[in-house]
């Protein structure tokens, strides 16, 4: 069975610096990740994801994301962060053998300080 | 505006009773699902459906029940709804294309209540 971990259940970052959220993944086969952004009281949003193709994925509001086979991680960074990054995070790793379903880790909330 | 919506987006609920939650989604996809987010943002998938067959069945108490119309249309249904039922809800949808399935859209959420 595929698994994800998010290190750190919250993050808190200074405008204008680095965003840094870990994720780690366990799976037996080529994984697809992806990481959604969730927004107090609303649904999931896509950010960016990774399919295979090239290992530095960029996605929306100025982040990426780097897969790195040889440790298992695919972390998400944005160089500068803005308040309106404040949210809930959630990387996720598909099981395409099982219908697609997603496993989630267990989320990590960016508290962004002026 | 194309999307996945659900209705209602709020369920307040005394126990025992049975309550539906309903999904649309009008981007053409063939697969649908539904996602429970517990009280601490934990998601899990519960069931998928592709092209109204049943491919994802998680442990989920056979008090919850799925069905689907269509293809556009994935509803949930919940049988005597207990204290633990409360929860987030949210529906998604993705479409399969060549070399595997694309990525999940979700709908807004319903917060189930339970009283």
């Amino acid at each position: 069975a595929q698994s994800v971990t998010q290190l750190g259940s919250h993050v808190s970052v200074s405008e204008g610096a680095l965003v840094l959220l870990r994720c780690n993944y366990s799976s037996s086969v080529p994984p697809y990740l992806f990481w959604y952004v969730q927004y107090p009281n609303q649904g999931l949003q896509l950010l960016l994801k990774y399919t295979s193709a090239a290992t530095l994925v960029k996605g929306i509001n100025g982040f990426e994301a780097e897969f790195k086979k040889s440790e298992t991680s695919f972390h998400l960074t944005k160089p500068s962060a803005h308040m309106s990054d404040a949210a809930e995070y959630f990387c996720a790793v598909s099981e395409r053998a099982a219908g697609n379903k997603l496993t989630f880790g267990g989320g990590t909330r960016v508290l962004v300080k002026p | 505006d194309t999307a996945v919506s659900q209705t209602p987006k709020y369920l307040v609920t005394q126990m025992g009773n049975d309550k539906s939650i309903k999904c649309e989604q009008n981007l053409g996809h063939d697969t649908m699902y539904w996602y429970k987010q517990d009280s601490k943002k934990f998601l899990k998938i519960m069931f998928s459906y592709n092209n109204k067959e049943l491919i994802i069945n998680e442990t989920v108490p056979n008090r919850f029940s799925p069905k689907s119309p269509d293809k556009a249309h994935l509803n949930l249904h919940i049988n005597s709804l207990e204290l633990g039922d409360s929860a987030v809800y949210f529906c998604a949808s993705s479409s399969w294309v060549s070399g595997g399935y694309n990525e999940q859209f979700f709908g807004p959420g319903t917060r189930l209540t339970v009283l």
